[in-house]
């Protein structure tokens, strides 16, 4: 049974151009949940999405940042005209229900993509 | 909102017991995770608590006490690759929309 899957695990991008970030949730979770990690900070939350809905993105930066989770494929985290600023490592979690019922997996993370900005 | 303290860093020797204070602040409270991240990795699930009290579950325990805000997670029988960040992850009143603490970094010496 495949764990949460994300890649690329890094990717490099010049300021201005776009990054992509895929998260694909383990099998049987239909909830998609995104964090960010600064270098020597917690992770924070960003977004939380289900097939083709937004539950709540009170985490996302208001501008360049989006987020889907379409019906078929995996969650993409798009960030457009990057910075420096959002070099950091991206978390993808994923769960079954919502909400968490006692399962083992019930709130599983993803090994992060390190997005690096030049 | 939420507000989460532990500890920045501890440091222990092979075989020692540390104990990872968690205190926090929370809208709600529908119990609390504890993960572990080693450089680099995905955070991966050690425990939960919903119900005051211990919950043993092999060299790792945790204990909550819902009415003073407070968790913490005791390991026992230091071993080397315990060497990581333990992050404390209340659950307040919103799934999912976890905020979790900047880690306590464990370093375990020979």
């Amino acid at each position: 049974n495949a764990g949460v899957m994300q890649n690329p695990r890094h990717l490099v991008r010049r300021r201005g151009q776009e990054a992509r970030l895929r998260c694909s949730p383990m099998k049987g979770h239909s909830h998609v949940y995104w964090y960010r990690q600064l270098p020597e900070e917690g992770l924070k939350f960003m977004v939380y999405l289900q097939k083709e809905n937004i539950i709540d993105e009170s985490g996302m930066p208001k501008e360049r940042f989006s987020a889907e989770f379409p019906k078929e494929g995996p969650s993409i985290l798009r960030i457009q005209q990057v910075v420096r600023g959002d070099s950091a490592a991206y978390f993808c979690a994923s769960s079954p229900t919502d909400p968490w019922t006692g399962e083992e997996n019930g709130y599983t993370f993803g090994s992060g993509t390190r997005l690096t900005v030049v | 909102g939420q507000n989460i303290d532990q500890p920045t860093e501890m440091t222990a020797t092979e075989g020692a017991i540390v104990q990872i204070n968690c205190t926090y602040q929370t809208s709600g409270f529908n119990g609390l995770f504890w993960y572990q991240q080693h450089a680099g990795e995905a955070p991966t699930f050690l425990s939960y608590n919903v119900l005051d009290g211990l919950e043993e579950k092999g060299r790792f325990s945790s204990f909550l006490s819902r009415s003073k805000g407070y968790s913490y997670l005791l390991l026992k029988e230091l071993q080397m690759k315990d060497s990581a960040s333990y992050l404390c992850a209340p659950w307040g009143d919103s799934w999912g929309k976890f905020q979790f603490g900047a880690g306590t970094q464990v370093v375990v010496t020979p």
